[in-house]
């Protein structure tokens, strides 16, 4: 699987949009952009994937550029329950396929 | 959503003694089940890839023999780490994989080794 490059840390306002960055400069054409996130002594939970296009779901938007080599995970209105450790991975979508964790962001929302 | 559960979610042995962690997707049937270990402020470190009905894959570094993997049925999969010693307290994370190739991770179990 191709690595993965994501700030260390992050800070955001409450009520305000977090947008998380990741540079993915290697990735193969079926390797699809996923992104979890960790909140503190607790599994990852699932928050969204993408191959090329935009993709929004409950939880965010994930925003992949045109040549895919960097993607942007956009929380629309951040909460304090939002602080988490955000990981982006990118992954080929088969079976039996491994998830590889790099650092992740740590996202720290303040009131 | 999928759902996976651990158990316990918490364990404290003393050294010397094996603890055995219990995976299990709820909802789904999941033929691939991995285990990752993840020490205080790192990240998830995958220790091996479990096949419903086979053995394991252990990823390098990982002692097979100290870390063993029962893949038993579509459901369940237990990590038992024999003879713990204090290095081996991490928080150990279980995923399993829907039909789909989606995974869906537990709890976690932090272990404590005295």
């Amino acid at each position: 699987d191709a690595k993965t490059t994501q700030p260390p840390s992050m800070d955001c306002a409450e009520g305000r949009a977090a947008n998380l960055p990741c540079n993915h400069s290697t990735i193969s054409g079926n390797e699809y952009v996923y992104w979890y996130r960790q909140i503190h002594s607790q599994g990852p939970q699932y928050i969204i994937h993408g191959l090329k296009n935009n993709e929004t779901n409950e939880m965010a938007s994930l925003i992949i550029t045109e040549d895919r080599k960097s993607s942007t995970l956009i929380l629309p209105h951040a909460t304090l329950r939002d602080t988490a450790v955000y990981y982006c991975i990118v992954r080929v979508n088969n079976a039996g396929n491994m998830l590889t964790f790099g650092g992740g962001t740590r996202l720290m929302v303040k009131p | 959503g999928a759902v996976v559960s651990q158990h316990p979610s918490r364990v404290i042995c003393k050294s010397g003694t094996s603890v055995k962690i219990e995976c299990r997707s709820l909802d789904f049937q999941a033929t691939t089940m991995f285990w990752y270990r993840q020490f205080p402020k790192q990240s998830l470190m995958l220790m091996a890839t479990s096949n419903e009905g086979s053995k394991a894959t252990y990823e390098q570094g990982v002692e097979k023999d100290k870390f063993l993997i029962n893949h038993a049925s579509l459901t369940l999969s237990t990590l038992t780490v024999t003879s713990a010693h204090p290095e081996d307290s991490s928080f150990y994370i279980c995923s399993a994989e829907d039909q789909t190739g989606e995974q869906f991770f537990g709890p976690g179990t932090r272990l404590t080794v005295l």
